[in-house]
């Protein structure tokens, strides 16, 4: 298997347009992850689905965050309008295990600049 | 409120040489406690795992310990080689939701 993929690696964007970044995860995993990695608070779970349904959006900041999992190997993170404190590492992670606390699988991350 | 701190927040040592990290947690009650390495620009890998009976665990050169009563765990990485430069984080779980708490990470830079 290739891991987890996530595109685009790197986003520079302009604040006020939207965002969408993609994610496929490993196959065969239910579980899937969004987190958030900034220098200041390091890794911040943002969501996560289980078998394409969302368990636990506590994670998302603000109204501007939605993620979506059409099927199973494929899941969207969208910031809409964006604005310059979203930018950040984005990661997507999938698991065989319940919850967070199995071993989790990342894919190389997005890189998110909104000026 | 579940915390994860980890210790030091950045290290540097020569090639060859042994280094320990360190962390604390106050998350109750325990699941697991999971060792990621984090390459820059890279997505953390996990490399190893300790659950509540587990004392110690290698992975190569690299051996993690958990004391579940004081609720620390240790990293000891041995014979440090250039490519052990990464960010190395620490992550609890507890046994009730299932969810994990990130510590910051130590930053370890090898110099040859």
């Amino acid at each position: 298997d290739a891991g987890v993929i996530q595109s685009p690696r790197h986003e520079v964007t302009e604040m006020g347009q939207e965002v969408t970044l993609r994610c496929k995860p490993i196959s065969g995993h239910d579980y899937l992850f969004w987190y958030r990695q900034t220098m200041m608070r390091g890794l911040e779970l943002l969501i996560y689905f289980n078998n394409n349904v969302p368990i636990d959006d506590s994670g998302m900041p603000e109204d501007r965050f939605s993620a979506k999992m059409p099927n199973a190997s494929f899941s969207t993170l969208k910031i809409q309008p964006s604005e310059p404190r979203d930018s950040a590492v984005y990661f997507c992670a999938s698991s065989l295990e319940t919850g967070d606390s199995g071993e989790l699988f990342f894919g190389e991350g997005s890189r998110l600049t909104v000026l | 409120k579940n915390q994860v701190e980890q210790s030091p927040q950045s290290l540097i040592i020569l090639e060859g040489k042994n280094c320990t990290l360190q962390c604390n947690y106050t998350v109750s009650p325990f699941s697991n406690l999971r060792w990621y390495k984090q390459d820059t620009g890279r997505g953390p890998v996990s490399l190893t795992i300790m659950t509540f009976s587990e004392n110690t665990k290698s992975n190569g050169r690299y051996t993690a310990t958990l004391d579940a009563d004081t609720k620390q765990s240790s990293l000891h990485i041995t014979a440090s080689q250039l490519s052990d430069s990464a960010s190395y984080i620490c992550v609890v779980s507890d046994a009730n939701a299932g969810k994990s708490t990130f510590g910051d990470g130590t930053t370890l830079t090898v110099k040859p």
